[in-house]
């Protein structure tokens, strides 16, 4: 199973929109709407920001939105902030019943 | 409180084995999957496998299944996962993470584990 495929960076300035694409198959992203994201800052675990596509857990901001289009998902950081910098991963199940990651994106807010 | 402990740092020859241990506290055990992932220094997150504590079941990524092994202790509320024949490229931080259930949805993480492989 390859990993699925991310910019491996992106830049915006403070307030502005960015967008990560995350792309797959169809075996993977393409088949099933189970794709989350991850924010990971340096030397901390991974935190949940999107789940089942679209889907934001409580306490996650709304400035955070997913979608998907065939076997493209993206996620969407309006509101650019200092706080987002950071490194975001997708993962997607397959049909194979396992998991797996995107290739990461660094997020540089300008 | 709700949280995922891990065991401690480990360094470990090339060709030993080393199992890592995920105690979880604050919630039902057996309730919810515990996923494994690993994430090499620089490098991105990777997704091993998963196991689901009330049964046992385990699933792992093609490329960790003759050499990684996930078990339980219901007992004690704990998962392990095992991993054998290290090499070098095995070095990396491996956190257990709980989700509802197969699919890719982690609330929860331990802190990490780091496992170093040097002779």
């Amino acid at each position: 199973q390859s990993a699925l495929t991310q910019p491996a960076s992106v830049s915006g300035s403070p307030g502005r929109s960015i967008t990560i694409s995350c792309t797959g198959t169809s075996s993977d992203v393409g088949a099933y709407n189970y794709v989350s994201w991850y924010q990971q800052h340096p030397g901390k675990a991974p935190k949940l920001m999107i789940y089942d596509v679209t889907n934001r857990p409580s306490g996650v901001s709304d400035r955070f939105s997913g979608s998907k289009s065939g076997n493209t998902a993206s996620l969407t950081i309006s509101g650019l902030q200092a706080e987002d910098e950071a490194d975001y991963y997708c993962i997607s199940y397959t049909s194979s019943t396992t998991l797996v990651f995107g290739t990461g994106t660094k997020v540089t807010v300008l | 409180q709700v949280q995922l402990v891990q065991s401690g740092a480990e360094v470990k020859a090339p060709g030993a084995s080393v199992k890592v241990s995920c105690k979880a506290s604050g919630y039902i055990f057996t309730g919810y999957y515990l996923h494994w992932v690993r994430q090499a220094p620089g490098q991105g997150l990777e997704w091993m496998g998963w196991i689901n504590p009330n049964s046992g079941v385990t699933t792992y990524a093609q490329k960790f299944e003759d050499w990684v092994t996930t078990t339980r202790d219901t007992s004690i509320r704990t998962a392990y996962m095992e991993v054998s024949s290290l090499k070098s490229d095995d070095t990396a931080v491996y956190y257990c993470a709980r989700g509802r259930d197969p699919t890719p949805q982690f609330d929860l993480w331990g802190q990490g584990t780091l496992v170093t492989v040097s002779s």
